[in-house]
């Protein structure tokens, strides 16, 4: 079944980076697009980033845009998440997603159970 | 990038039937067929409840289901069960090829 295992978590000062990981198994992982979401402490569901199966094109929300990057290493099943210059607001679980089709980047379906990313001084 | 406007709160009392509006506009919504529904309960992943507007992931029950007319869509969930109770989200593709979530509306079962 698919598995997707966030980590890289934690307490980070603001204005230093953070880098995220997801580790995928039981699904083509080099056949899927997949996305980063984020949920604050409380609020909302927040789409962030989405790559290309083949890692070809990426987008981010613009509240990230130009801090975050998102990558990908297919041959070891492994998404990432780099995020520079963080700020208080980007306090929040962050989760993984696979998108719904194969080649598609438009919709996450099954998602990771999250890691909890706080940024304090 | 606005996010979608969704109710944020909405009740129903075992059996009866409610529905949750997702607005968007014609560059997301009402510009393409890739709407979703997600559930999450407190502490949990979201989970996929509808896909492309009307569509279920195999074990969901028929008992949700979505519709769309021009930028507004709609998750309907017939006969009311205490474990609906949760948060639930819509979702679109946009113009811009990003993607966008609703506030986010909380069902509340009497």
């Amino acid at each position: 079944q698919v598995q997707l295992v966030e980590s890289g978590g934690g307490v980070v000062q603001p204005g230093r980076s953070l880098r995220l990981s997801c580790a995928a198994s039981g699904f083509t992982f080099s056949s899927y697009g997949m996305h980063w979401v984020r949920q604050a402490p409380g609020k909302g569901l927040e789409w962030v980033a989405v790559i290309y199966y083949d890692g070809s094109n990426k987008y981010y929300a613009d509240s990230v845009k130009g801090r975050f990057t998102i990558s990908r290493d297919n041959s070891k099943n492994t998404l990432y998440l780099q995020m520079n210059s963080l700020r208080a607001e980007d306090t929040a679980v962050y989760y993984c997603a696979r998108d719904y089709r194969v080649v598609t980047a438009i919709m996450p379906h099954y998602w990771g159970q999250g890691t909890l990313v706080t940024v304090s001084s | 990038q606005s996010a979608l406007t969704q109710p944020a709160s909405v009740s129903g009392s075992p059996g009866q039937s409610i529905t949750i509006s997702c607005t968007g506009t014609s560059s997301d919504v009402g510009g393409y067929n890739y709407v979703s529904w997600y559930q999450q309960h407190p502490g949990k992943a979201p989970k996929l409840m509808i896909y492309e507007v009307s569509n279920r992931p195999s074990g969901v029950s028929n008992r949700f289901s979505g519709s769309k007319s021009g930028n507004t869509a709609s998750l309907t969930i017939s006969g009311l069960q205490a474990e609906d109770e949760a948060d639930y989200y819509c979702n679109s593709y946009t113009s811009s090829s990003t993607v966008v979530f609703g506030g986010g509306t909380k069902l509340t079962v009497l």
